[in-house]
């Protein structure tokens, strides 16, 4: 099982360019999320899905929009860049199903640059 | 709303020190506790993990304690290593997750 993937790892961006970060996974997961980490923030939710065909804005929504393509994948995307994106961006799953505890996987991660 | 408090760092160790990073929350419910740890370059990885008082979670030498009474879910481990060097976060559910600023550790040999 590959987990959690993230496409691209890097990439950098002029202010006002748009671009889409995916994710996938391959747990069978109903749940999905899309964080950005900043330094000293630790993790703020931008967008989650709760299960296929639902989403739901999170702490940070403001400047993207997300698609949940399918059950195993969930995109992010930047309509218009701006500098405040510069961000790591973490794409996570979690199965709620059942009495777990619904820890959360993670992704590697984005790193993105706006100039 | 529910809120994770964790030590500010960075945290510098010698090889072989004893490691304490506190953490504490507020929750209106039952939350499951959680520490996250992220090495550099990655992402975060589930270290361990508690879901009622008292329980206590533990894996690779790590450990922590759900203890209600204080509210805390504090991080120990007796003898740190070079290869735990990384950044460390608590988080907590209820109906979704909240994760601390995290805690740098740097471990020097």
């Amino acid at each position: 099982n590959a987990g959690v993937t993230q496409t691209p790892k890097f990439q950098v961006l002029k202010t006002g360019q748009s671009m889409t970060l995916q994710c996938a996974q391959d747990m069978n997961h109903n749940s999905m999320y899309w964080y950005r980490q900043d330094p000293g923030m630790g993790l703020r939710l931008i967008y989650y899905s709760a299960s296929e065909g639902t989403t739901d804005k999170g702490e940070v929504p403001n400047g993207y929009n997300v698609s949940r393509l399918n059950k195993r994948e969930f995109s992010l995307r930047l309509e218009s860049a701006a500098p405040s994106q510069t961000s790591v961006y973490f794409c996570a799953s979690s199965d709620l199903r059942g009495t777990g505890a619904y820890e959360q996987y993670f992704g590697p991660g984005t790193r993105l640059t706006v100039t | 709303g529910d809120s994770v408090t964790q030590m500010e760092g960075p945290v510098t160790l010698s090889e072989e020190a004893f490691l304490t990073i506190n953490c504490t929350y507020t929750a209106t419910g039952y939350p499951s506790l959680f520490w996250y740890v992220q090495y550099p370059g990655e992402g975060l990885q589930l270290l361990l993990k508690a879901t009622k008082a008292d329980d206590k979670g533990s894996n690779k030498g790590f450990e922590a304690t759900y203890r209600k009474e204080t509210t805390s879910f504090h991080l120990e481990k007796g003898s740190v290593q070079v290869s735990d060097s990384a950044v460390y976060f608590c988080a907590l559910r209820t109906d979704d997750m909240r994760f601390g600023a995290g805690t740098r550790l740097t471990v020097k040999p």
